[in-house]
């Protein structure tokens, strides 16, 4: 249980247009999703948190007009990459959980390379 | 502000080794832990979540133990395979069990046939 699925796996993009990654929770619900971003060499960074039928909570630094977040259901949240510029260009990952006892689940993540 | 130091950052062992991972955090206050393997250009798995009240967990040759006190976490890996190569990273919720959660940079390790 507590599947988490995300799509695409990776995706490549001409800089300037928009990219949508799709994160679902397969055999729960989850009213909480969290998306994180990861450098090369780095650690996964939050960058938002998607709360269903409300808007997401940013964390300092992320621009909230570029990575727009919809959670429009309690198995479907999705993050959109808008007008993507090469420093765009990172591994998205989403997380979801069905409650405190359950450990943390993570989607497959995505590779985003804007050329 | 909660972080999450991972040592060492690589590490490279012989086929059939023992070895540790070492993981600490600087504020004691946490609600579990959580050790992850990840898989170059692949998402995370998960290996182990250790509860605020419990010491240690295994699961087949891992075992990962926790002193809140020190603020420390081991990741203990038997009869080390050429398919445990990987980046294994520690994690733990701040702001809430539920809520964010802060990661360490990972130790990538090799086992080598």
């Amino acid at each position: 249980g507590a599947v988490v699925s995300q799509h695409p796996s990776w995706v490549i993009c001409k800089s300037g247009t928009s990219v949508k990654i799709e994160c679902r929770s397969l055999d729960f619900q989850a009213t909480t999703m969290f998306w994180y971003r990861q450098f090369p060499k780095q650690s996964l960074m939050l960058m938002a948190t998607s709360n269903e039928g409300s808007k997401a909570t940013y964390e300092q630094g992320v621009e909230k007009d570029k990575f727009l977040i919809n959670h429009a259901s309690l198995t479907l949240s999705t993050l959109t990459v808008t007008s993507a510029h090469p420093e765009d260009s990172s591994f998205y990952i989403c997380r979801a959980t069905p409650g405190a006892n359950y450990g943390y689940t993570f989607g497959s993540g995505t590779r985003l390379t804007v050329v | 502000k909660q972080e999450v130091t991972q040592i060492p950052a690589a590490l490279s062992v012989p086929e059939g080794e023992n070895l540790v991972l070492n993981c600490s955090f600087t504020d004691s206050a946490i609600y579990n832990l959580q050790w992850f393997r990840q898989d170059p250009g692949k998402g995370l798995t998960s290996l182990l979540l250790i509860q605020s009240s419990q010491r240690e967990q295994t699961s087949g040759r891992l075992n990962a133990s926790l002193d809140k006190s020190s603020g420390r976490s081991t990741l203990y890996i038997a009869a080390s395979q050429p398919g445990d190569s990987a980046t294994y990273l520690c994690a733990v919720p701040y702001g809430g069990s539920q809520g964010n959660l802060i990661f360490g940079k990972g130790t990538k390790l090799s086992v080598k046939p």
